[in-house]
């Protein structure tokens, strides 16, 4: 398969606990886009990269939360201090250049904080 | 604020029924508009976007700039059909510096039941 794929799957973490997230966007894809779902809602953008540049940051993006792409390829979300309101599906996409261009997505990480 | 709006959460049919899933959306331009598809344990895809005007597993959907709604139809579903269904707006503008990212609907489910 060698779509968007996302590391780990599935994690577990007590409250105050620091988590990180990977994902491997589909190669030659310069954007790379970070998302967040909680039951019963649809995708929430939180920030995205063109290249290695962070372009844009959502709000719902607080100083807890830091993205990175170090060399344009892979993406790492980290989250610090973990809170119960957290716990959430964080869906990584990858496309070529814009919106005009589809939008792939990955399974998720489905972050549980306890 | 740019948002779309899907009225239905669960939407429920006999297979052969005509489906109809509704899509409302607020946008400040012309918007570009598409519909998603996830489908269990299955990864969030597109099925279609306006802009190509095609049909895709039976499907279509026409952008009425007059209503601001983009419904998504089929007229004979299958159970293979029954999935969770989003509608997705991208924003073409810097609005809150989104430019470029998917604006989702909370989705409908679609059940189509033999």
């Amino acid at each position: 398969d060698t779509g968007v794929s996302q590391d780990p799957r599935h994690k577990i973490t007590k409250r105050g606990q620091n988590v990180t997230f990977r994902c491997d966007p589909i190669s030659e894809h310069n954007r790379l886009y970070w998302y967040r779902q909680t039951l019963g809602q649809g995708p929430e953008f939180l920030t995205y990269f063109q290249n290695e540049a962070q372009l844009e940051k959502s709000r719902l993006l607080s100083d807890r939360f830091s993205a990175e792409r170090p060399k344009g390829s892979f993406s790492t979300l980290e989250i610090q201090r973990t809170e119960q309101g957290d716990s959430a599906m964080y869906l990584c996409a990858s496309s070529l250049v814009s919106g005009q261009d589809t939008i792939y997505f990955g399974e998720g990480s489905w972050l549980t904080v306890v | 604020a740019q948002r779309v709006t899907q009225p239905e959460k669960l939407l429920s049919v006999f297979k052969g029924a005509p489906v109809e899933l509704k899509c409302n959306y607020s946008y400040s331009g012309s918007p570009e508009l598409f519909w998603y598809v996830q489908y269990s344990r299955q990864r969030l895809q597109l099925l279609l976007r306006h802009i190509s005007r095609e049909s895709i597993k039976g499907f279509t959907a026409d952008l009425n700039k007059g209503e601001t709604s983009f419904h998504l139809k089929k007229p004979f579903a299958q159970e293979e059909d029954s999935a969770m269904y989003y509608c997705a707006l991208v924003s073409s503008v810097n609005y809150g510096g989104s430019q470029g990212n998917l604006i989702f609907g909370k989705g409908t489910k679609l059940s189509v039941k033999p």
